[in-house]
């Protein structure tokens, strides 16, 4: 079974600083990685997807990520973050072939201090 | 376009009592996910419905949860007896198809309390 883990669960950064939120999956073959983000008192939405192909992949509001297969990572960073970056960020993953369901990590609480 | 909708949004409950919540699917959307959210968890899938059929319940205690999407569009999800272990927010998720290449949005979600 596929496993998520996101070792940091709050991070508080201020405005202009870099941020990269750690993900970790464990899964032997091959898979989809997503992040999500919930802003206070909004909906989970997507911000980023890897399926395949070029490993950094970019996502709205300047957030990218780099798929490490070696390492069975998918980190999120940004090069600069704004107050309106405070959120929670989910790292997802859902195992390619046949029907796979989506496990989910137990997220991160990022909070930019302005 | 309209986005999910969930009912309701707060529900507080005494444990042994039912409860019922309702999903209203983006438009078009062929796929619809129910998670049970526990605080400090991320989203655990309870049951994935395609169309009006059932693709994945393995995570859904079905001794007390049941889910039904009649018609392939609407859908509610019920609990039947409540425990204390059964407060989180549920979401309520639709994507077009029920590939992992397609997005899944989600509505507000519900925030069940049982006391």
């Amino acid at each position: 079974a596929q496993s998520v883990s996101q070792h940091n669960h709050h991070v508080i950064l201020s405005e202009a600083a870099s941020l990269e939120l750690g993900c970790n999956y464990s899964y032997g073959g091959t898979v989809n990685l997503f992040w999500y983000v919930q802003y206070p008192g909004q909906h989970l939405q997507l911000l980023l997807k890897y399926f395949s192909g070029d490993p950094l992949v970019k996502g709205i509001k300047g957030f990218e990520a780099e798929f490490i297969k070696s390492k069975f990572s998918f980190n999120l960073r940004k090069p600069s973050v704004q107050w309106s970056d405070t959120a929670e960020y989910f790292c997802a993953v859902i195992a390619s072939g046949g029907y796979q369901k989506v496990t989910f990590g137990t997220g991160t609480k990022l909070q930019v201090i302005p | 376009e309209a986005g999910v909708a969930q009912s309701p949004r707060y529900k507080i409950i005494e444990k042994r009592q039912s409860v019922a919540f309702w999903c209203n699917p983006i438009s078009g959307h062929a796929t619809l996910y129910w998670y049970q959210q526990i605080l400090g968890q991320g989203p655990k899938l309870l049951i994935q419905f395609q169309n009006n059929g059932v693709v994945d319940d393995s995570q859904l205690p079905k001794d007390r949860f049941s889910a039904e999407r009649l018609k392939g569009v609407d859908s509610t999800l019920k609990i039947q007896p409540a425990k204390l272990e059964d407060s989180a927010v549920y979401l309520c998720a639709s994507s077009l198809g029920g590939s992992e290449r397609y997005e899944q949005y989600f509505g507000p979600g519900t925030r069940l309390t049982v006391t």
